[in-house]
């Protein structure tokens, strides 16, 4: 059972353009989220996060938004550049009860097509 | 700067073989992870410990396991590699509410 899920293998956007990027997630004890992006050959590296008692997160390029209700986060690349093609996880994570686990999802690859 | 090290970028063993993927953290983190990464799979837990000589098994476990016995060094071991297990693995420390990951062991078992 997945519990966050990111419905879209790949997307390809020219540069200069916004890039939105999806995530669901099924579990409501989710509080806590987070973007990783990842290049060929290196490990994840940690984007921007999200408290559930925020609806958007902005750092620089980088903005996400929360729908709770929905159970829904996007991530805003604006504007999106040539070096933001990588793979981008989701994850989620439920801070209560001591939990250690991120969740993620299968992830989604960006093209920036200059 | 806080860093995850992972010995090997890349490893190329024989089907059969017990391999040894070392992991190293600088950041006295208590928690440590191990993934692995398929294309279309995304990261996967292996393995986890949450203090030295502790550990859970992740989602799928099987063919692995794992060895805490420092706090700064957390090592995944397939005990009789196998072709499936050529992948991507990455080790991951726990501070505060995210991960930091290593490079990552591009492994492939032939």
């Amino acid at each position: 059972d997945q519990q966050v899920k990111q419905n879209s293998p790949s997307l390809s956007v020219q540069e200069g353009r916004i890039s939105i990027l999806n995530c669901d997630y099924t579990n409501s004890m989710f509080d806590y989220f987070l973007w990783y992006k990842k290049y060929p050959a290196e490990g994840p590296t940690f984007l921007i996060s999200i408290s559930s008692i925020k609806d958007k997160n902005e750092d620089g390029r980088f903005t996400v938004f929360l729908n709770k209700s929905a159970k829904h986060l996007s991530l805003h690349i604006v504007p999106s550049q040539p070096g933001d093609s990588a793979v981008y996880f989701c994850a989620a994570s439920n801070s209560g009860a001591g939990s250690y686990q991120l969740t993620f999802g299968k992830g989604t690859k960006l093209s920036v097509i200059p | 700067d806080v860093k995850v090290t992972q010995s090997s970028r890349y490893l190329v063993k024989r089907t059969g073989e017990k391999v040894f993927l070392e992991c190293v953290q600088d950041m006295d983190h208590e928690n440590m992870f191990w993934y692995r990464q398929d294309p279309g799979l995304g990261l996967r837990l292996i393995y986890f410990s949450y203090d030295v000589k502790m550990k859970e098994k992740g989602d799928i476990p099987e063919g692995y396991s794992v060895s805490r016995e420092k706090k700064e060094r957390f090592s995944l071991i397939l005990e009789s590699a196998s072709t499936n297990q050529t992948s991507m693995y990455l080790c991951a420390s726990r501070g505060g509410r995210g991960y930091t990951f290593g490079s990552g062991t591009r492994l492939t078992v032939v």
